[in-house]
């Protein structure tokens, strides 16, 4: 079964510095996914990585993904408030009938301080 | 704005009632997902529809039922409701399965 861990599950930083989010993943996926959210809001899509050693970046969030070590990390640039949030990875698991659903991480709750 | 709407946005009702969530999928998605999100599960995939048709079934409860219409939005029912049933529910689309999903407001569901 297909489990997905995300550590830290809490992070609290300063504006201006720099983080790094750690996604696994327990068993092979070609892709994952990193979804933010606000109290109460939606999920939204900040990043598809589709391939071993794709980089992606937007802003101030870079994500990568290794799909040997089955690790996705998120680094956080010279962080601000806006960025505040909560960050999901995703994993794509295949289902009967070709299907696939999204298994969860427990999300990181980001807290930017000024 | 994903494109995907869900109604309505929030639902207060007692234990051992049911009730219905609502979803349209984007313009062009055939896929249909629906999320559960509480504090004690995390974000937990409840089913899937294709094209009318049933996909997927995660961790949905007997209590819990959906449907994809032929107009493509979707339905979730959810009967003798418990407190435990609590939570955000989240519909999502795509253009087919395997591909990217895009999530919903969701609908907050409150069991008093």
């Amino acid at each position: 079964e297909l489990k997905v861990e995300q550590n830290p599950l809490f992070l609290s930083m300063q504006e201006g510095k720099n983080y790094t989010i750690y996604c696994n993943y327990s068993t092979t996926s070609d892709r994952l996914y990193w979804y933010r959210q606000d109290p109460g809001k939606s999920l939204e899509s900040l990043f598809v990585l589709l391939s071993n050693g794709a980089v992606k970046q937007e802003g101030r969030l870079m994500a990568s993904l290794d799909t040997k070590a089955r690790l996705s990390t998120l680094h956080i640039t010279a962080a601000v408030h806006d960025l505040s949030a909560t960050y999901f990875c995703a994993a794509p698991r295949r289902t009967q009938g070709g299907s696939e659903k999204l298994v969860f991480g427990k999300g990181t709750k980001l807290t930017v301080n000024p | 704005d994903s494109g995907v709407t869900q109604t309505p946005k929030h639902l207060i009702t007692a234990t051992g009632q049911r009730v219905t969530l609502r979803c349209s999928p984007r313009s062009g998605d055939l896929s249909v997902y629906w999320y559960q999100q509480s504090l004690d599960q995390g974000l937990q995939f409840l089913i899937q529809y294709y094209n009318g048709e049933e996909r997927a079934k995660g961790n949905i409860l007997e209590r819990f039922s959906a449907q994809q219409f032929p107009d493509l939005h979707s339905e979730l029912n959810l009967s003798s409701l418990e407190l435990g049933d609590s939570a955000l529910y989240f519909c999502a689309s795509s253009v087919v399965s395997s591909v990217e999903q895009f999530f919903g407001p969701g609908t907050r569901l409150t069991v008093l």
